[in-house]
């Protein structure tokens, strides 16, 4: 499986600012996601992000609000621009592995409060 | 994706097996059922997946029915480190697609 690492692993912010998550993977992953885990909520996949190519969000999500970016096959950011508390939420980076595609892997997540 | 069902909160003794129920009637023919788990604070945990078989690995077995409609999984001796939401999950795996998380079976481990 690989192994995945997220920055920071928490972090409060302003209401107004951004905040860019970084996700590094330890092997080249074909696919790279991110989700979204609100207090008490199951989780919501945001986009998938795509190496060299725009992401592809999913419905409800917007590129001007989450900016993603894919610059290689270990490595991914998300962005949470102009934050207000209701971004206050776990982001969690998932990757699916170039040899094995039918498992995905999480990272241990990010901790996001706005206040 | 089907969707599945299951029971909300669930008990189990340390030691004994625990057996969560998923029910997935609408699944179909090149549908696989993950199962994962997500301790908290933590990311979630790939535990095991199957497509029709019945699946054993280190961390546990997966049960499913002749008709596919249901599958359980099996966690032959909890401990109180097994406490955590687990999500089964029903995934079509021809071509890619994501995982689709429902509300999870919240399992209390207790001494």
């Amino acid at each position: 499986s690989a192994v995945i690492s997220q920055k920071p692993s928490r972090d409060i912010c302003q209401r107004g600012t951004s905040l860019t998550i970084q996700c590094q993977v330890d092997s080249q992953v074909t696919m790279m996601f991110w989700y979204r885990q609100q207090p008490g909520q199951s989780l919501t996949l945001i986009a998938t992000a795509n190496q060299g190519s725009e992401a592809t969000y999913e419905s409800g999500f917007v590129i001007d609000k989450f900016p993603i970016s894919r610059p290689n096959l270990t490595f991914s950011t998300l962005t949470v621009s102009n934050m207000s508390p209701e971004d206050s939420s776990i982001y969690l980076c998932s990757v699916a592995p170039l040899i094995s595609t039918d498992t995905q892997y999480f990272g241990p997540g990010t901790r996001l409060t706005v206040l | 994706d089907a969707k599945t069902t299951q029971p909300t909160s669930m008990d189990c003794a340390e030691g004994r097996a625990a057996n969560l129920p998923c029910n997935h009637s609408t699944i179909s023919g090149n549908e696989y059922v993950y199962w994962y788990r997500q301790i908290h604070s933590q990311g979630p945990q790939y535990i095991i997946h199957g497509l029709k078989n019945n699946e054993t690995n280190e961390m546990a077995s997966l049960i499913i029915t002749e008709d596919r409609k249901s599958s359980t999984l099996i966690l032959p001796h909890a401990t109180l480190r097994d406490t955590a939401v687990y999500y089964c999950i029903v995934r079509n795996v021809s071509g890619y697609s994501t995982l689709t998380f429902g509300k999870g079976t919240m399992l209390l481990v207790s001494p």
